[in-house]
């Protein structure tokens, strides 16, 4: 099965700076990489995600790359504000089998005012 | 949008005992429903695959004599913790499918589980 590596697993940045969060993945069958932001308690909630077919995506101050070669996808983040401070889990899904997702292990951003 | 209701949010119980915890898909028929476990600080792990209409499937390691899944209808799916202890005690999360995809996956609120 799919298997996702995330680093780091923390991160602390001042506010304004940029954070990047990088995740590789195994299965070159793998198409789709949604990242997710989880506050504490809450549901994951979808923030960007990207498909095979494209290498990068961007959403005002978020921004997604992949680089299918190396199997390797990244978020990035410019501008930060500490609303931004959460759980970040990226994942990835191939269209087999049940179908279902396989999420990094997170980072825990944190932006210091 | 796409919207899963998860219920109860939180529920106390003690050892032994049996807990429900509910997923409905509220727009749009999921015949695919995912459920997940998360340990504080720690990343969602996947439990099972609940499908419409037939029996999960479970991931390695899980007991499904003790996760009891059904999915009897394309809006619901139900997992209970069957003989509850308090290494139970977990954030419970399910998630759909978007009828669109370009929405990708929709997850309910979760269910924090605390087994006293």
């Amino acid at each position: 099965g799919e298997n996702v590596e995330q680093h780091p697993s923390t991160l602390s940045v001042q506010e304004g700076d940029s954070a990047v969060i990088k995740c590789t993945y195994s299965d070159s069958a793998s198409n789709y990489f949604p990242w997710y932001k989880q506050e504490l308690g809450k549901r994951p909630q979808l923030i960007i995600d990207i498909r095979s077919n494209v290498g990068e995506k961007k959403d005002q101050r978020i921004a997604v790359t992949l680089n299918k070669t190396a199997k390797h996808f990244s978020l990035h983040i410019t501008e930060t504000q500490p609303e931004d401070s959460a759980v970040y889990f990226c994942a990835a899904y191939y269209e087999t089998g049940a179908n279902n997702l396989f999420f990094g292990t997170g980072t825990r951003l944190t932006v210091i005012p | 949008g796409a919207v899963v209701s998860q219920h109860p949010s939180w529920v106390i119980c003690k050892s032994g005992t049996s807990v429900k915890i509910e997923c409905r898909s509220l727009d749009f028929q999921a015949t695919t429903m995912f459920w997940y476990r998360q340990f504080p600080k720690q990343s969602l792990m996947l439990m099972a695959t609940s499908n419409e209409g037939s029996k999960a499937t479970y991931e390695q390691g899980v007991e499904k004599d003790k996760f009891l899944i059904n999915h009897a209808s394309l809006t619901l799916s139900t997992l209970t913790v069957t003989s509850a202890h308090p290494e139970d005690s977990s954030f419970y999360i399910c998630s759909a499918r978007s009828p669109d995809r370009a929405s990708g996956y929709t997850f309910g609120s979760g269910t924090r589980l605390t087994v006293v």
